[in-house]
């Protein structure tokens, strides 16, 4: 079966714009993960859509949000881009609860250069 | 606070050989801890994972030994080929609390031949 998908790959944006983020999980998967990897924190945890409700939620700004449709299809939002907003976005999808015995399996990523 | 550590950023090791990648917690509250894999362009590739009530658990040439005295986990992979040249990452995950995955920055292996 498909993996998990996100759209677009790459994007360029400038200081001050928005943008949003799309991600497919695997067919049958509900819940959705989001996280911001950078260079120098690593890897870390945005929020976690279940069943179309924020189950989870990171130290992130306000800046950064999220919703989940009935199709469990996903996207985040970043308001008012900063530079250090630049990063690889990863989604992840589980069966039902990430990260506690369903495996989350990660698509390829955003990555997001903001000028 | 909730953090988890990696000892060494880089790990370098000959083809055929073991290698072994450790991972520091300190939450003491954790007890569910995965291994990824993450190759260049490519999103993290779930490895392996092991519950706080095992201190061992054995994969397709990998090893996962957790020591929750000194809150402690490592990956061992046996026979290492150039195709697992990649970043590890460990992740941790408690009950009760929230269930984000809090990830180590992660290593760098690199297997020569």
């Amino acid at each position: 079966k498909a993996g998990v998908t996100q759209t677009p790959r790459y994007l360029i944006k400038t200081r001050g714009q928005q943008v949003t983020l799309s991600c497919s999980p695997i067919s049958g998967h509900r819940s959705v993960s989001w996280y911001q990897q950078t260079p120098g924190q690593g890897l870390q945890f945005l929020f976690e859509y279940f069943s179309e409700t924020q189950r989870n939620k990171g130290n992130f700004p306000g800046r950064f949000s999220g919703r989940q449709f009935s199709n469990s299809r996903s996207e985040m939002n970043v308001s008012t881009l900063e530079l250090g907003d630049s990063a690889l976005y990863l989604c992840a999808s589980s069966l039902a609860r990430a990260g506690r015995g369903d495996e989350q399996f990660f698509g390829p990523g955003t990555r997001l250069t903001v000028l | 606070g909730e953090s988890v550590g990696l000892h060494l950023p880089t790990l370098s090791v000959q083809e055929g050989d073991n290698s072994i990648i450790n991972c520091a917690y300190s939450n003491s509250a954790s007890d569910y801890f995965i291994w990824y894999k993450q190759e260049s362009g490519k999103g993290p590739q779930f490895i392996i994972d092991i519950r706080s009530n095992m201190d061992k658990r054995q994969g397709q040439r990998v090893t996962v030994l957790l020591n929750k005295t000194v809150k402690h986990l490592s990956l061992q992979i046996a026979a290492t080929q150039p195709g697992d040249s990649a970043v590890y990452f460990c992740a941790e995950n408690r009950e009760g609390g929230s269930e984000k995955l809090v990830f180590g920055k992660g290593t760098k292996l690199t297997v020569n031949p």
